[in-house]
């Protein structure tokens, strides 16, 4: 089931505290994305990365950051100025700008509770 | 910015029988249009998607429409089964994917 994972798959974290989730794809992407799952909500776009060293805010980037240093690395931090940040975390991954397709595979995702 | 609505919320069905979820969207700009199923605690897989020159998409049980004028877009399940219950989420993507909120599928044997 490889191609992009995420680490942990549970993590806790006391308020106030940042807290930095990986993702990693050797599928040779050059588009990543991450999304938050709440119930009922559907999947909502915090960041995404269309190339290395480049990375836009999507609908709720407020309270979250990201970097994008390496090809297949997109690790998102969530700061203490997330006010409710307990929450399903999805990283997706795509061929990009230079690819035809637009299909976009998911990782296995990151459960977050914040207490 | 893209707005995707999705219903129903909820659908039970029994096995055998079709289901059917409808989308619309508010962009004319969008051009892709996937369906993903996610179930329960595991990550959302691509199931169909249609791009915006096309009317209609099959594979085997699975068939999408879309309707541009309208700006809706459909799946339709044909012969359920009780594998196919999870969550189904319909996407628009004008330069980025919106998502709908989903919709619970039980097909109940």
């Amino acid at each position: 089931d490889g191609g992009i994972t995420q680490s942990p798959k549970y993590l806790f974290r006391k308020e106030g505290q940042n807290v930095t989730l990986s993702c990693e794809q050797n599928l040779n992407h050059d588009a990543m994305y991450w999304y938050r799952q709440d119930p009922g909500q559907g999947l909502r776009l915090i960041y995404y990365s269309q190339i290395v060293n480049d990375f836009q805010k999507g609908d709720i980037a407020e309270g979250y950051s990201v970097s994008r240093e390496k090809k297949e690395s997109f690790p998102l931090t969530v700061t203490s100025a997330q006010k409710n940040p307990t929450a399903f975390y999805l990283c997706a991954s795509s061929i990009g700008p230079r690819g035809m397709s637009y299909e976009q595979y998911f990782g296995p995702g990151t459960r977050l509770t914040v207490t | 910015g893209e707005n995707v609505e999705q219903h129903p919320s909820t659908l039970s069905v029994q096995e055998g029988d079709s289901a059917v979820i409808k989308c619309t969207y508010s962009d004319s700009a969008s051009n892709y249009f996937p369906w993903y199923k996610q179930e329960l605690g595991k990550r959302p897989q691509l199931i169909i998607d249609i791009r915006s020159n096309v009317g209609e998409k099959k594979d085997q049980r699975i068939a999408v429409t879309l309707n541009k004028t309208a700006k809706h877009f459909s799946l339709h399940i044909t012969e359920t089964q009780p594998e196919d219950s999870a969550v189904y989420f319909c996407a628009a993507r004008d330069y980025k994917l919106t998502f709908g909120k989903g919709t619970l599928l039980t097909v109940n044997p």
